[in-house]
């Protein structure tokens, strides 16, 4: 089955500190990567839309260059948290969709936990 | 206003019988998918089940079931035989038509579904 692979899947970072979390859809390519972060026990929020080879689209309310993201090749998303507060700890989870299955469901990564101290 | 509702923030089954996790949608648009994941304490998202919006009959997989009311908007998940590995968090998602070759998915609230032995 399609497999996405998200790394790390822990972090522990210092405030004022970046972090980079890589998503990669390892036997599938994906134009489009969503990028989620979730509370505990709560939804998933859709933080914004990654586009292969073009600008993110960010969900409104969500800081674009708080969290950068890029979007390299078909198989590699990445997401950076920059200036990393005690509020942006969080789980944080990707996810991709194969481009040659219509109607395919969203694979995800198994998430990144991270906590900003 | 609310895509996706999940009324049921918790939920609990006895170990071998049948459970309804309900989910209710809102949409305007004629073409849609619905989709239902599980989400284990360890974060990853599992995918389950599917349902097309012009699908004649409901979507099964193995012992999960989407009993789908499309007058009423509804896509509720049944699960047959609970089994203790099936205590976890529910979501209900949709994505909506002109996404649909691959769109964001909107995430209900969550069920957490608890199996008693």
């Amino acid at each position: 089955g399609a497999v996405v692979s998200q790394h790390p899947s822990r972090v522990i970072c210092k405030s004022g500190t970046s972090v980079k979390i890589e998503c990669r859809s390892l036997d599938f390519q994906a134009t489009t990567m969503f990028w989620y972060r979730q509370f505990p026990k709560k939804s998933l929020m859709l933080m914004a839309t990654s586009n292969e080879g073009s600008k993110a689209t960010y969900e409104q309310g969500v800081e674009k260059d708080k969290f950068l993201i890029n979007h390299a090749s078909l198989t590699l998303s990445t997401l950076t948290v920059t200036s990393a507060h005690p509020e942006d700890s969080s789980f944080y989870i990707c996810s991709a969709h194969d481009r040659f299955r219509y109607n395919s469901p969203l694979h995800f990564g198994n998430g990144t936990r991270l906590t900003v101290t | 206003a609310q895509k996706i509702t999940q009324t049921q923030p918790g939920m609990f089954v006895q170990e071998k019988e049948a459970v309804t996790l309900d989910c209710t949608y809102d949409t305007s648009d004629p073409s849609y998918g619905l989709f239902w994941y599980k989400q284990p304490s360890s974060g990853e998202m599992i995918f389950l089940i599917y349902q097309g919006s012009y699908d004649q009959q409901n979507a099964t997989e193995g012992r999960y079931s989407l009993n789908f009311q499309k007058a009423r908007k509804s896509a509720n998940l049944v699960i047959s035989a609970s089994q203790l590995g099936d205590s976890a968090m529910y979501f209900c998602a949709m994505r909506e038509g002109s996404d649909n070759q691959g769109g964001k998915l909107i995430f209900g609230q969550g069920t957490e579904l608890s199996v008693k032995p």
